[in-house]
């Protein structure tokens, strides 16, 4: 079955600095890749997702690459703030199938 | 937040005993997931719904069954509580198949002693 990797699994930056988190996966038959941002005692929350028929995808502040022949995709946050402190988790799925997280990374805005 | 709740928030349970978490919707989406998150793990789907009555497994389904009676409501039972089944469990909500947006509940803290 599906297996994503996601790496780091913490990350601190300066405010103002870009924070870059990567994931793998193994099915080749993965076609749908969302991001979602946890705080801390809260539900996730999908911020960005990506289709596999397109390599990049942007959202103010947020950005998220995917190379299909690599089988990874990465996160991109730009210009970070204290707010963006969470733990994020990126996933593949396969029309619907098989929806498999990868186990978070714990992002450290500091001031 | 999307129009989905779980009860209970917080349980606490002993190690043999049955346990019936439920996912209630207002959304009328079709599809209804049951997670655990445990650390380390990130989200483990356990079992997911397509339809009423229509369910399948997830990757971490021994232990656990489901049932879906009705659009607005999920149930997850655990039928023989153990302690390693003590986790988060998230219910998650979504108008199409796994490639859309899914809405995630307020989450079950299921402690099993």
């Amino acid at each position: 079955g599906e297996n994503v990797e996601q790496h780091p699994s913490t990350l601190s930056v300066q405010e103002g600095d870009s924070a870059v988190i990567k994931c793998t996966y193994s099915d080749s038959a993965s076609n749908y890749f969302p991001w979602y941002k946890q705080e801390l005692g809260k539900r996730p929350q999908l911020i960005i997702d990506i289709r596999s028929n397109v390599g990049e995808k942007k959202d103010q502040r947020i950005a998220v690459t995917l190379n299909k022949t690599a089988k990874h995709f990465s996160l991109h946050i730009t210009e970070t703030q204290p707010e963006d402190s969470a733990v994020y988790f990126c996933a593949a799925s396969s029309y619907g199938q098989n929806f498999v997280f990868g186990p978070g990374t714990r992002l450290s805005v500091l001031p | 937040d999307a129009g989905i709740t779980q009860s209970p928030r917080h349980k606490v349970t002993e190690t043999g005993t049955p346990v019936t978490l439920r996912c209630h919707q207002t959304e009328n989406h079709r599809y209804m997931y049951w997670y655990r998150q445990d650390p380390g793990h990130g989200l483990r789907l356990i079992h997911y719904s397509y339809g009423v009555k229509d369910t399948d497994k997830g990757e971490v389904s021994d232990g656990y069954s489901v049932s879906r009676s009705k659009t607005e409501d999920f149930l997850l039972t655990l039928e023989s509580a153990t302690s390693s089944q003590t986790s988060v469990y998230f219910c998650a909500i979504s108008a199409l198949a796994g490639d859309n947006e899914q809405f995630f509940g307020p989450g079950t803290r299921l402690t099993v002693l």
